[in-house]
């Protein structure tokens, strides 16, 4: 199992990053997908899930209404797309793989893979 | 959303040691319960799911306890490659939220 992250760097506040987690070695479309950030200096931070067939999403709070998941699964890929970037979305990106398929109505498995990260700083 | 309350926030201990980190949740979660192990700029590793359940490879030394709210990590006989920081993580709703973590040091 293998998850990449890739298309973190700078952005100013109020602009807006696209982030993907390309994976492989495992059957993409039966997982569903974590983002997950940690910010400097504080612990981790659950970002957003997308089921394995895309039919549902859920947000945390603090993003809600910022970002939107999807994914593409003849690319064995999620993306992360972040807009009205602020300070307090400077992170290290996660993306992680669910442990078991689920679906509704049961709640999102727990991450067994992770991929390595990539950072996202939000300056001016 | 489901709070979760992680303690002690720091944790000093030496090799050998067998250390015990806790995990409150508010409201219940059953025993939707990871534990993870991070190290600095690395990923994190998941460690136990379903709050006992030890994930393949983890070294028997790590054990997880627990079930509705209270929650612990135990580690017998610390060994170098045990100090990180570690997590716990509710699952229990589709809003997963984590502990604010234990960084466990050398004494």
């Amino acid at each position: 199992v293998q998850l990449v992250e890739s298309g973190g760097g700078v952005a100013q506040p109020g602009e807006s990053l696209r982030l993907s987690c390309a994976a492989s070695g495992f059957t993409f479309s039966n997982f569903g997908i974590h983002w997950v950030r940690k910010a400097p200096g504080k612990g981790l931070e659950w970002v957003a899930f997308i089921r394995s067939d895309g039919s549902h999403k859920y947000f945390a709070d603090s993003v809600m209404g910022r970002f939107t998941i999807s994914r593409d699964d003849s690319k064995n890929t999620v993306f992360l797309q972040m807009s009205s970037l602020t300070s307090e979305d400077t992170a290290v990106y996660f993306c992680g793989k669910e442990f078991s398929p689920s679906s509704p109505p049961d709640p999102p498995d727990a991450v067994d893979f992770w991929g390595q990260g990539t950072m996202v700083t939000v300056s001016s | 959303d489901i709070q979760m309350t992680q303690s002690p926030s720091t944790l000093s201990a030496s090799l050998g040691d067998r250390v015990t980190i806790t995990c409150r949740a508010s409201p219940s979660v059953s025993n939707y319960l990871a534990w993870y192990q991070q190290k600095p700029g690395k990923a994190p590793k998941l460690l136990i799911y379903r709050a006992s359940t030890l994930q393949g490879g983890v070294p028997s030394r790590f054990s997880g306890s627990g079930s509705g709210t209270d929650f612990t990590l135990t580690i017998n006989s610390l060994q170098p490659d045990d100090f990180a920081t570690y997590y716990c993580q509710q699952y229990n709703s589709y809003s997963p939220t984590f502990g604010q973590g234990t960084k466990l040091e050398i004494k």
